[in-house]
């Protein structure tokens, strides 16, 4: 079967870096996906990997290791903006994404 | 337009009747989809079309229905809503020619069904 795994919910401090790991299983791999969506708005895109190694953009850095089906996406110097939940989606052999629940990411001051 | 629109923004339905969300995208995109999004749940394919007069199902299409007459518009309908089909209803759309494949996003429809 096709699954995505990643934590329900994480709490991080203002300005710190969080890391919010992501394991995938699905049918054909055409690339691992990451979006931002925040209370009551749509998903946003922040990163795509499709290669194994470290995707940086700015504060947001996305990393993937094939062999592992795993991911993980990197938010270093946190702002009070970045309270969102964050969505894991892997590409199957279809070019379908399968998704995961999401991360709620709540940052404290 | 710019982007992807949806309408109605959020609609309170009665069990039984028929409802037609819509989607209009102005980016010429290939390839549209329609999700649901339910608490605690990740985001379901209801039905997809990669190009405009070809549809296919997804993980969830029963008691959905879509059409693609046009590139631009790609309309999703409840034939006879039932309590269950309570959601958030996101339409997306890419560019499968592009490196990314990266999917945009409607602003949503919150549907209630009594």
């Amino acid at each position: 079967g096709q699954n995505i795994d990643q934590p329900t919910e994480m709490t991080a401090t203002e300005g710190a870096i969080v890391q919010i790991n992501c394991t995938y299983q699905t049918s054909g791999f055409n690339g691992l996906f990451w979006y931002q969506q925040h209370a009551g708005e749509a998903p946003t895109f922040l990163s795509y990997n499709v290669l194994d190694g470290l995707e940086e953009k700015g504060r947001f850095s996305s990393f993937l290791s094939r062999s592992k089906g795993y991911s993980y996406l990197l938010l270093k110097e946190l702002q009070m903006k970045d309270s969102a939940s964050y969505l894991c989606a892997g590409m199957d052999s279809n070019y379908q994404l399968i998704w995961g629940a999401g991360t709620k990411l709540i940052i404290k001051p | 337009i710019a982007g992807i629109t949806q309408a109605p923004t959020s609609q309170i339905l009665a069990a039984g009747r028929r409802m037609t969300l819509r989607c209009t995208q102005d980016m010429r995109h290939n390839a549209m989809y329609w999700y649901r999004q339910d608490l605690g749940l990740g985001l379901r394919l209801i039905h997809y079309s990669n190009t405009a007069g070809t549809t296919g199902k997804g993980e969830v299409p029963d008691g959905y229905s879509v059409s693609r007459a046009n590139t631009d518009d790609f309309p999703l309908t409840l034939a006879s809503a039932v309590p269950s089909q309570t959601s958030v209803y996101f339409c997306a759309s890419s560019d499968p020619a592009a490196n990314s494949n990266e999917q945009f996003f409607g602003p949503g429809t919150r549907l209630t069904v009594l």
